[in-house]
């Protein structure tokens, strides 16, 4: 079972930043929070992850609150390109770990 | 090629067909995975290979399902006497090796998938 809790769904006007939380109470010392969004029709791609310090990439940013239990993905300046399902994953940082999917938030980025 | 690769893109089969689902990795990337997307969920682990040996199978479904990576590059996923419930997405993602010099690589590029609808 996915070790994650997301809304269902959200909104956000293009243009506007998206703020997507996940729920992850559970967490132990040794998992990081990664974030996956998958666009229609597509694999998932991988956007970002961290441990315990916030995180910034060229495509979000990551803010994990200090007990680790929860986080949130920040996409700063929406775009319509940017509607898709958005998965929140918890697990160690090891790439040979496989990634257990919960059924993410959907996003749709609206004119 | 740029990215990981599987094919075909869609495969429609007969209800107790036999399928074989390919998949090509980046290469290089020692880690290769199948996951299974039923409509409206994430995906669903399946198994894991780490260079040719099969590390994990403990998501396939049944017995029906074999996967294999004889050379540790190119995977095969097969499905034998497909059924209904068969009728997913197949994806496949692969990872480089853990390191690459101080670098900790976490990251799992996945394939577009491929479609398979079992009448």
């Amino acid at each position: 079972d996915a070790k994650t809790t997301q809304p269902t769904s959200m909104d956000c006007a293009e243009g506007r930043a998206a703020n997507l939380p996940c729920n992850h109470s559970t967490i132990s010392g040794n998992e990081y929070v990664y974030w996956y969004r998958q666009i229609h029709s597509q694999g998932p791609q991988y956007i970002i992850h961290g441990l315990k310090n916030n995180e910034t990439n060229e495509m979000a940013s990551l803010i994990i609150t200090e007990d680790r239990k929860s986080s949130t993905l920040i996409l700063p300046h929406a775009t319509l390109r940017d509607t898709a399902v958005y998965y929140c994953i918890v697990r160690v940082a090891y790439n040979t770990d496989k990634l257990i999917f919960g059924t993410g938030t959907r996003l749709q980025v609206f004119p | 090629g740029a990215g990981v690769s599987q094919s075909p893109r869609y495969k429609v089969a007969k209800r107790g067909q036999d399928v074989a689902l390919r998949c090509d990795p980046i290469s290089g990337h020692v880690s290769l995975f199948w996951y299974q997307q039923a409509l409206g969920q994430g995906p669903e682990f399946l198994t894991y290979f780490q260079n040719e040996a099969q590390l994990d199978k403990s998501g396939l479904p049944s017995d029906r399902f074999f996967a294999e990576r004889p050379e540790g590059s190119v995977s095969t996923l097969k499905i034998q006497r497909t059924q209904q419930e068969d009728s997913a997405v197949y994806l496949c993602a692969s990872s480089p090796p853990p390191w690459t010099g101080d670098l900790m690589n976490t990251e799992a590029f996945f394939g577009q998938g491929t479609r398979l609808t079992v009448v």
